[in-house]
């Protein structure tokens, strides 16, 4: 069965840094492109950005909202997708998902989600 | 950036009823289109992708159509599972939602 659990949330500051991880189970983690999306409170879904397979360079996209501030980075060893977070600002307040994404682009599952909250 | 466009933003149902959802995008997206089922406090869940392949485990009443800049998704017989928000979603270029459709029930 396939797992993707988020861990790394909670409070932070305006323009302090935050890590998250998305640990994976129950396939070859090295095979995928990951990417991690976003849902503000009581907001649709935002794209943040993904992370190419090794195969495919593991090279990285990010959304212009956060292009600068987050990079994403993965750890094939250990199954392990990481979004790092920089300046953060209030409007990165949000529940942060980290998704596979299928074959063809869409992303076919998504862990349980982990909330960062950017308050002073 | 490709925009997406979902109507109605709230739909109000009755178990049984036929429902359906539109969705359009501001350019062609051919048929890289999907459709995720999202329930308060939980992450979404992928339901159609390539805009009518239905995912493995969803049950047969949900069905997606369209391409270009046109989709629905239809739910063929409402059941009290069912009453959620659903999202479209293209990944033609990168990876855009409309804004939601939340099914209440009526």
């Amino acid at each position: 069965e396939v797992q993707l659990v988020e861990s790394g949330g909670g409070l932070v500051k305006p323009g302090r840094s935050l890590r998250l991880s998305c640990t994976a189970s129950g396939f070859t983690f090295g095979d995928y492109e990951m990417s991690w999306f976003r849902q503000a409170p009581g907001k649709g879904l935002e794209w943040v950005g993904y992370i190419r397979s090794k195969t495919y360079g593991g090279t990285t996209e990010y959304a212009a909202s956060v292009k600068g501030r987050f990079s994403i980075s993965r750890d094939d060893s250990k199954s392990i997708a990481y979004l790092q977070m920089n300046s953060l600002k209030t409007e990165d307040t949000a529940v942060y998902y980290c998704t596979r994404e299928s074959g063809d682009g869409s992303n076919d599952n998504w862990g349980q989600g982990t909330l960062v909250t950017v308050s002073s | 950036d490709i925009q997406m466009t979902q109507s109605p933003s709230t739909l109000s149902a009755s178990v049984g009823d036929r429902v359906t959802i539109t969705c359009r995008a501001s350019q062609s997206i051919s048929s890289w289109l999907a459709w995720y089922q999202q329930k308060p406090g939980k992450a979404p869940k992928l339901l159609i992708q390539k805009a009518s392949s239905l995912e493995s485990g969803v049950p047969s009443r949900f069905s997606g159509s369209g391409s270009g800049t046109e989709f629905t998704l239809t739910i063929s017989s409402l059941q009290p599972d069912d009453f959620a928000t659903y999202y479209c979603q293209q990944y033609n270029s990168y990876w855009t939602f409309g804004q939601g459709t939340k099914v209440e029930i009526k």
